[in-house]
């Protein structure tokens, strides 16, 4: 149990919704990270935020959004859902060291896994 | 274009003996390598990470080396249990660019009794 929580563990919606992801870090942990993996691809990271701020971005869509708030947890929003959305969604803390780079070690939540029919 | 290139996708090796991944990088940035294992249904668990001011670092049963000439690194795990049977992806950063870890796409290992 790597103490990163991420909530719902599956979830099936249709074309054209929105739904939101959430994840608690690990405690003390300020970074957090969302990656998504869809089949045969390796982790794709989308947006990184550093206690409350975001800090970094990475493929991220304009449909996808995501937020910390003051508790350090983070939510993920995807909107105007498409097929090609269907992927295991993965949440990552670290504790934030150097100001928020990306350099410690990062621990993974069981990710979330969506469905879009 | 991929940054972090992992060529095998799978791997099979008996119980006991040595198992060894192999990662491809192309961003001379680089200065910062992990690997992490990853079973089904579950999130990527960090395993062994190496500096590039090293060429090796070990932790047990895992040896992690850097070639930095050659943009390559490896995974060693001896001696292999089928319990290390997992997905393994390797993973950089360019730390003084603070950019985010690039991940490879995986070697799926299959170590056998």
């Amino acid at each position: 149990d790597s103490g990163v929580t991420q909530t719902p563990k599956h979830l099936i919606t249709a074309t054209g919704q929105r739904v939101t992801l959430r994840c608690s870090p690990r405690s003390g942990d300020l970074s957090v990270y969302w990656y998504q993996q869809s089949l045969d691809q390796g982790l794709q990271f989308l947006i990184q935020y550093y206690n409350g701020e975001e800090r970094a971005k990475g493929n991220i869509l304009e449909r996808f959004s995501a937020q910390q708030f003051p508790d350090l947890h983070s939510e993920l929003n995807l909107s105007s859902l498409e097929l090609g959305d269907s992927a295991l969604y993965f949440c990552a803390s670290s504790m934030g060291l150097a100001g928020g780079l990306s350099t410690d070690t990062q621990y993974f939540g069981p990710g979330t896994r969506l469905t879009v029919l | 274009d991929q940054q972090v290139k992992q060529n095998s996708p799978s791997l099979s090796v008996q119980e006991g003996r040595i198992s060894i991944l192999n990662c491809d990088y192309t961003n001379s940035m680089f200065d910062y390598f992990l690997w992490y294992k990853k079973y089904p249904a579950e999130g990527p668990t960090f395993l062994i990470s190496i500096s590039s001011i090293k060429d090796k670092n070990e932790d047990g049963r895992f040896t992690v080396f850097l070639n930095k000439s050659a943009k390559h690194l490896s995974l060693h795990i001896v001696p292999s249990q089928p319990g290390d049977s997992a997905v393994y992806f390797c993973a950089a950063s360019a730390r003084q660019a603070g950019t985010a870890l690039i991940f490879g796409k995986g070697t799926t290992l299959s170590v056998s009794s």
